[in-house]
């Protein structure tokens, strides 16, 4: 049982460059999402699914896109990469919503955009 | 709306010193709280977590109280170790509102033998 993996754990893109994170959990889970922490801040939400099919816009989607076409993966793409992306990315998964459903994270992609 | 704000780190003690981390909430109905911690060069980890007012978490020797009177969730432990060294997230979430996790700065800790 991997949990939750990511690929690639580094990348460096130059500005105007698309690039997708990768993610997969084989917990089975429903619930995914993806999040970016920057230097001394909190984890923000990017994009989350609920399901395969579905997929919704966290707090800090822009210039981000995501796709849910089976239940293990949830790919996050760049399409024209700014320095402003400049940061790690978390995906998670978690078996339902509540309390009483932890979320499970990746070990993170650091990503470098100059 | 919904926010966590966290002491500021980094936080360091000594082998066997006393562990606070400071956490306070805002939040429109009842959340959930929550404390993630994250190891060097590893994705954040379920710590603990409390579901409503007077609740204690625990787990590892760390614990926490919601205490709705203060809007507070405080990280402690009595004794810690060069291993307990980390960044702790404390998180925030609202339930039956999508659940989506709210999460503070961070507090970084670092223990010295």
């Amino acid at each position: 049982n991997a949990g939750v993996t990511q690929t690639p754990k580094f990348r460096i893109l130059k500005i105007g460059q698309s690039m997708t994170l990768q993610c997969a959990q084989d917990m089975n889970h429903n619930y995914m999402y993806w999040y970016r922490q920057d230097p001394g801040m909190g984890l923000k939400l990017i994009y989350y699914s609920v399901g395969a099919g579905i997929t919704d816009k966290g707090e800090v989607p822009n210039g981000y896109n995501v796709s849910r076409s089976t239940t293990e993966d949830f790919p996050l793409r760049l399409e024209l990469a700014a320095p402003s992306q400049t940061s790690v990315y978390f995906c998670a998964s978690s078996y339902g919503t509540g309390s009483s459903y932890e979320q499970y994270f990746g070990p993170g992609t650091r990503l470098t955009v100059t | 709306g919904n926010s966590v704000t966290q002491m500021e780190g980094p936080v360091t003690l000594s082998e066997e010193a006393f562990l606070t981390i400071n956490c306070t909430y805002t939040a429109t109905g009842y959340p959930s709280l929550f404390w993630y911690v994250q190891y060097p060069g590893e994705g954040l980890q379920l710590l603990l977590k409390a579901t409503k007012a007077d609740d204690k978490g625990s787990n590892k020797g760390f614990e926490a109280t919601y205490r709705k009177e203060t809007t507070s969730f405080h990280l402690e432990k009595g004794s810690v170790q060069v291993s307990d060294s980390a960044v702790y997230f404390c998180a925030l979430s609202i339930p039956y509102n999508t659940d989506k996790l709210i999460f503070g700065t961070g507090t970084r800790l670092q223990v010295f033998p």
